[in-house]
């Protein structure tokens, strides 16, 4: 089956620019989480969604929203871009929690942003 | 949030050799994955291992989640091994995993 599957791969943007990436999880897969990466601070968690609801939210600024769609299929945006935005973003889905089991995560391939 | 530790930080080895990778947690653990990123920075499914041990050729992992720990093992380490291998868990929260800062291996042939 196909796995978790991020578009763009690489971004490079311009410091004010906004950027939306995207994310499509594994089919019946309802929890879509987000993560960014970078050398200094490691894999930060952004927030993650479950059935187009908002559950859990790190500890980011505003710019950084996301939402999800009926078909679990998510983005996240951020608004006016800094160059400390630069980073790989992971997207992350998983079957949550299923009579009393838990499953475990599965992550995309990434979206590498650089804002220049 | 849990916190997770990683050790060592940074493990270099020559191909064949052996190595174990540790993570210690703060709280209990619930959803205990191990991931290597690759280069192009994919994290990779290991092992999801909440309790008990697992083996996958020569990669095998052992949880102990009454002390809060984790192990990996890597056996007759292969150049192609190299990467970052992280160990994460959501310990009492739904939706998201804690990582550790990563356990930075290079395996030299």
């Amino acid at each position: 089956k196909a796995g978790v599957t991020q578009t763009p791969r690489y971004l490079i943007k311009t410091r004010g620019q906004q950027v939306t990436l995207s994310c499509s999880p594994i089919s019946g897969h309802r929890s879509v989480s987000w993560y960014q990466q970078t050398p200094g601070q490691g894999l930060q968690f952004l927030f993650e969604y479950f059935s187009e609801t908002q559950r859990n939210k790190g500890n980011f600024p505003g710019r950084f929203s996301g939402r999800q769609f009926s078909n679990s299929r998510s983005e996240m945006n951020v608004s006016t871009l800094e160059l400390g935005d630069s980073a790989l973003y992971l997207c992350a889905s998983s079957l949550g929690v299923r009579g009393g089991r838990n499953y475990g995560y599965t992550f995309g391939s990434g979206t590498r942003l650089t804002v220049v | 949030g849990i916190q997770v530790e990683q050790s060592p930080p940074d493990l270099i080895l020559q191909e064949g050799a052996n190595s174990t990778l540790r993570c210690n947690f703060s709280d209990s653990v619930n959803n205990l994955q191990w991931f290597h990123q690759n280069p192009w920075g994919q994290l990779i499914n290991l092992f999801y291992i909440p309790s008990g041990t697992k083996q996958n050729g020569r990669l095998s992992a052992t949880t102990v989640a009454t002390e809060r720990y984790s192990l990996l093992y890597i056996s007759s380490s292969q150049t192609t091994d190299s990467g970052v291998y992280f160990c994460a868990d959501r310990g009492s929260t739904l939706g998201r995993l804690y990582f550790g800062r990563g356990t930075q291996l290079t395996v030299w042939p």
